[in-house]
């Protein structure tokens, strides 16, 4: 079972580049996030999607954009990289029918460092 | 809006000693709790999770946690760790309103010795 799927896993931006961070599920799910994880921060969200079509901010948007064409992609843009934007991205998906606590599942992460 | 808090941002333990890891959060509705483990360079893993019902919820590597509403915490522990424990460990929210976006804690970084 692929998952959540992430690429790329590394990636050196200078700073004022752009890039596209990809993220596919094959689960099906409907809802699917991007977080940031910071050192003794824990994970930010930064967009979600509760399907295709639809986005939302979360908590940190700003420098970000995303889109959701399919129930399967959810991929994240940087534009105009600056060093604050080093982290490490995690997206995640889950199926959501209504407020369930349904189980949310992460990729493996994509280590970003602007410089 | 909801908020957690992890009251240790790391734990040194030995072998086959107990731990706890802490973890409070403040929600004016009411919560989901979740444990999630992140194991070095991957992406996070969940451990338990509380829904509703009975307020001690296991995992089956022996992790347990207790949600306590009167003190608004939701502690993880395990009797005895391995060396396969090392990891870091997060707890997280989900309240009713905010469907199912997760708010996290800053993580523990728990480190077993032999």
């Amino acid at each position: 079972n692929a998952g959540v799927t992430q690429t790329p896993k590394f990636r050196i931006l200078k700073i004022g580049q752009s890039m596209t961070l990809q993220c596919a599920q094959d689960m099906n799910h409907n809802y699917m996030y991007w977080y940031r994880q910071d050192p003794g921060m824990g994970l930010k969200l930064i967009y979600y999607s509760v399907g295709a079509g639809i986005t939302d901010k979360g908590e940190v948007p700003n420098g970000y954009n995303v889109s959701r064409s399919t129930t399967e992609d959810f991929p994240l843009r940087l534009e105009l990289a600056a060093p604050s934007q080093t982290s490490v991205y995690f997206c995640a998906s889950s199926y959501s029918g209504g407020n369930s606590g349904n189980t949310i599942y992460f990729g493996e992460g994509s280590w970003l460092t602007v410089v | 809006a909801q908020s957690v808090t992890q009251l240790d941002s790391q734990v040194p333990v030995f072998e086959e000693a107990p731990v706890e890891l802490r973890c409070n959060y403040s929600s004016s509705v009411s919560v989901y709790l979740f444990w999630y483990v992140q194991y070095p360079n991957q992406g996070l893993q969940l451990l338990l999770k509380y829904l509703s019902g009975s307020t001690l919820v296991e995992s089956i590597n022996g992790f347990e946690a207790e949600f306590n509403k009167s003190q608004t915490s939701f502690h993880l522990r395990k009797p005895s760790v391995h060396i396969s424990d090392t990891a870091e460990y997060f707890c997280a929210v989900s309240a009713g309103a905010a469907g199912n976006k997760l708010t996290f804690g800053g993580g523990t970084r728990v480190l077993v010795k032999p």
